[in-house]
């Protein structure tokens, strides 16, 4: 079993519509949660980092942490075209190694 | 500008040929890292310097060497490649204190034949 698991998708939502992207992961020292987004022929870049529970907003993206279930979700409202990438999960004990998920591949449709 | 630099972005080569892909921060950043992408496998951490002269394994560091002689700079070296190295590679940098926020270069697609 794999320390994170995430669906690789692909998902496919219309424009505007509500997406909602999750990981669960199973050693409960992580402390640390991360969202990155890759888009086609890029490096990933952050766009989510959270401590411990609870929720975080920026924007049109929200990251929510889930400890006791050992579960994260990132929702992202009003989706738009330009949203369309691959998004990965990673998680840290709070040093600077990262375990990432394998990503979710997601198209907005216009 | 703020960045992660890698080089080449391109790479293909044979068997036992030895290259070095190189990577550079501007940032000023304590940690570096590699990392290889690979389908349905996700993102794999093969090595990590967390300053100068100090480097450790990450998950997959097997066929890999590399070296941090100055800050700015973590060349990735594979000294005799091999077909089941070829791969999406990308390097990345953080603050020591900001374990979570690292920067990622634009990556390197290597081929080896």
């Amino acid at each position: 079993q794999k320390e994170v698991e995430q669906d690789p998708g692909p998902l496919s939502v219309p424009e505007g519509a509500i997406v909602s992207l999750n990981c669960t992961y199973s050693n409960s020292a992580f402390q640390y949660f991360m969202w990155y987004r890759q888009y086609s022929r890029k490096g990933p870049e952050l766009l989510m980092y959270t401590y411990s529970s609870g929720n975080k907003e920026d924007g049109r993206f929200t990251a929510q942490v889930d400890k006791s279930s050992k579960y994260i979700s990132l929702f992202i409202r009003d989706s738009q075209p330009s949203d369309s990438a691959t998004y990965l999960c990673a998680m840290s004990y709070g040093n600077e190694k990262l375990t990432f998920g394998t990503g979710t591949r997601l198209t907005i449709i216009p | 500008e703020a960045q992660v630099t890698q080089n080449p972005r391109y790479l293909i080569t044979v068997t036992g040929k030895k290259l070095t892909v190189t990577c550079s921060q501007n940032m000023n950043h304590e940690y570096m890292s590699w990392y290889r992408q690979d389908p349905g496998l996700g993102l794999r951490q093969i090595y990590y310097s967390m300053n100068v002269e100090v480097t450790d394994k990450g998950d997959v560091p097997e066929g890999y060497k590399v070296s941090r002689k100055e800050k700015r700079n973590f060349p990735l070296i594979l000294e005799s490649p091999s077909p089941n190295q070829t791969s999406l590679y990308f390097c990345a940098s953080s603050l020591r204190d900001k374990p979570g926020e690292q920067f990622f270069g634009p990556g390197t697609r290597l081929t080896v034949l």
